[in-house]
């Protein structure tokens, strides 16, 4: 079992919409769960940390964390196109880990 | 946060030869970290560059084709050697995340490496 699973998209919604972005992680131990946004050619920058269960929103985004069930995701509200890119859940226990991330493609 | 400054940001170079990449740490810190980004993939760590200590390599990579320097707390470099096109990746210098109790990775701008 892989530590941090994503599943690699392509994801495509609509302009507007809500993209549902989920990761699930092996390590029970983990206590810090994070979100990163990559655009083709750059690097990742994070849109979000979450440590606790529930949700924690932040403007157009709402990270969900539920460690009983070892899943954390990432909501994105009124889906722009320039929300396009790669999304690597990041999961800190054991080691540091990044999941293989999710394509998102909204469309116009 | 931390600003990472990582230099070149690409480059095209021959099989066989060598390619060291730098990166600048606007702040202090005790560990710097090495990642790779083979295309279409996610990131996978390189090493893990300590000042004043030899640097821990994780398993399949190897000091001998990826020799790392850290000669201060604001600064190291990534030598890629004796490359061959398998090399042809991103290469991201980091600094937070790993071993830090929580904190977020920080990513410098990556450098781009096409082997031909």
């Amino acid at each position: 079992q892989k530590e941090v699973e994503q599943n690699s998209g392509p994801l495509s919604v609509p302009e507007g919409a809500i993209a549902s972005l989920n990761c699930t992680y092996s390590d029970r131990g983990s206590q810090s769960f994070f979100w990163y946004r990559q655009y083709s050619g750059k690097s990742p920058e994070l849109i979000m940390f979450i440590y606790s269960n529930g949700d924690k929103e932040d403007g157009r985004f709402t990270a969900q964390l539920n460690k009983a069930s070892q899943y954390v995701s990432l909501l994105i509200r009124d889906s722009q196109p320039s929300d396009s890119a790669t999304y690597l859940c990041a999961v800190n226990g054991q080691n540091f880990v990044f999941g293989p991330g999710t394509r998102l493609s909204v469309l116009p | 946060s931390a600003v990472i400054s990582q230099k070149p940001s690409r480059d095209i170079c021959q099989r066989g030869t060598s390619l060291t990449i730098q990166c600048q740490v606007d702040s202090q810190v005790t560990m710097m970290f090495w990642y790779r980004q083979q295309p279409g993939q996610s990131l996978t760590l390189i090493a893990t560059a300590n000042q004043g200590s030899e640097a821990t390599y994780e398993s399949g990579f190897v000091i001998d084709k990826f020799p790392i320097s850290r000669p201060n707390l604001t600064f190291s470099t990534l030598t890629v050697s004796n490359m061959s096109p398998e090399d042809s990746s991103i290469y991201l210098c980091s600094v937070g995340g790993q071993g830090t109790g929580g904190t977020e990775a920080f990513f410098g701008q990556g450098t781009r490496l096409t082997v031909v």
